[in-house]
C-alpha cells in the first residue's frame, strides 16, 4: 500500500519567514495530494491540494509543488504569521474517492 | 466551518463495550470516509461509504463497521472496545468517487478505560 513520509516533524520559524514542509510517497498511482492544517482540538482543515497533472499551485501565501518523477511534494508558506501555528499533514490518494494516506504531521510554530 | 458535524464530541467507554459515532456530511456530499487519529499521529483510513455502500476499507478488524443512510449521514460502530481504540475519530465528506476536496468534521474523542 501507499506510504507517505513527512519531514520535519517540528518546525519553528520567526514571524515573516518562510516555512517548507516536505513529503514523499511510494505509490506511483497516487494522483491527488491535499494538505491539511489541524489546530488543537479541531478536525483537519483543507488548505490546498494538487493533482498529478500539475507541477505547482499557489493560493496567496501558500504554495504546493509536486515532482512525480521523484515522488515528492512540498508545502511552502511565505510571510508566516502566528496564526499559521498548527500541525500540518500531507496526504496522498492512490485511488479514486479520497481514501487518503496521511503523513505523520509537522508541528509548525511561528514565533512573533 | 466545513458543514460536517460529528457527535458526540467526547466519549468515555469501558473495555469490551460497544460504541456508535455519528457523522452528518456536508450538504450535497454523498461520500463519507472515516479515519482514526491516535495521539501525535496522522489519520488512518478506516473505511468509506458511497451512496450507502461500503467502498473501500483500510487495515482495521471487522469489529469496526459502519452504515450510511439515504440522507448520506453515517455511523461508525466499534464492538468489543480495546484500550488501543482510544483516539480521535474523524469523518470526511466529499462528492462522488473522484479525487475531490474532502472536508473533515471536528472529530469524536473516544477514551477507552
Amino acid at each position: 500500500g501507499e506510504n507517505v513520509e513527512q519531514h520535519p516533524s517540528t518546525l519553528s520559524v520567526q514571524e515573516g519567514d518562510s516555512a517548507v514542509i516536505k513529503c514523499t510517497y511510494s505509490d506511483s498511482a497516487s494522483n491527488y495530494f491535499p494538505w491539511y492544517k489541524q489546530e488543537l482540538g479541531k478536525g483537519p482543515q483543507l488548505i490546498i491540494d494538487i493533482r498529478s497533472n500539475v507541477g505547482e499551485k499557489k493560493d496567496q501565501r501558500i504554495a504546493v509543488t509536486l515532482n512525480k518523477t521523484a515522488k515528492h511534494f512540498s508545502l511552502h508558506i511565505t510571510e508566516t504569521q502566528p496564526e499559521d501555528s498548527a500541525v500540518y499533514f500531507c496526504a496522498a490518494s492512490p485511488l479514486t474517492g479520497n481514501q487518503f494516506y496521511f503523513g505523520t504531521g509537522t508541528s509548525l510554530t511561528v514565533i512573533p | 466551518e466545513t458543514g460536517v458535524t460529528q457527535s458526540p464530541t467526547h466519549l468515555i467507554k469501558t473495555r469490551g463495550q460497544q460504541v456508535t459515532l455519528r457523522c452528518s456530511s456536508q450538504s450535497g456530499h454523498n461520500t463519507v470516509s472515516w479515519y482514526q487519529q491516535a495521539l501525535g499521529q496522522g489519520p488512518q483510513f478506516i473505511f468509506q461509504y458511497y451512496r450507502e455502500e461500503e467502498n473501500g476499507r483500510g487495515n482495521f478488524p471487522p469489529r469496526f463497521s459502519g452504515l450510511q443512510f439515504p440522507n448520506y449521514s453515517s455511523e461508525l460502530n466499534v464492538n468489543a472496545l480495546e484500550l488501543d481504540d482510544s483516539a480521535l475519530y474523524l469523518c470526511a465528506s466529499s462528492l462522488g468517487l473522484g479525487n475531490t476536496e474532502a472536508f473533515f468534521g471536528q472529530g469524536t474523542r473516544l477514551t477507552v478505560v
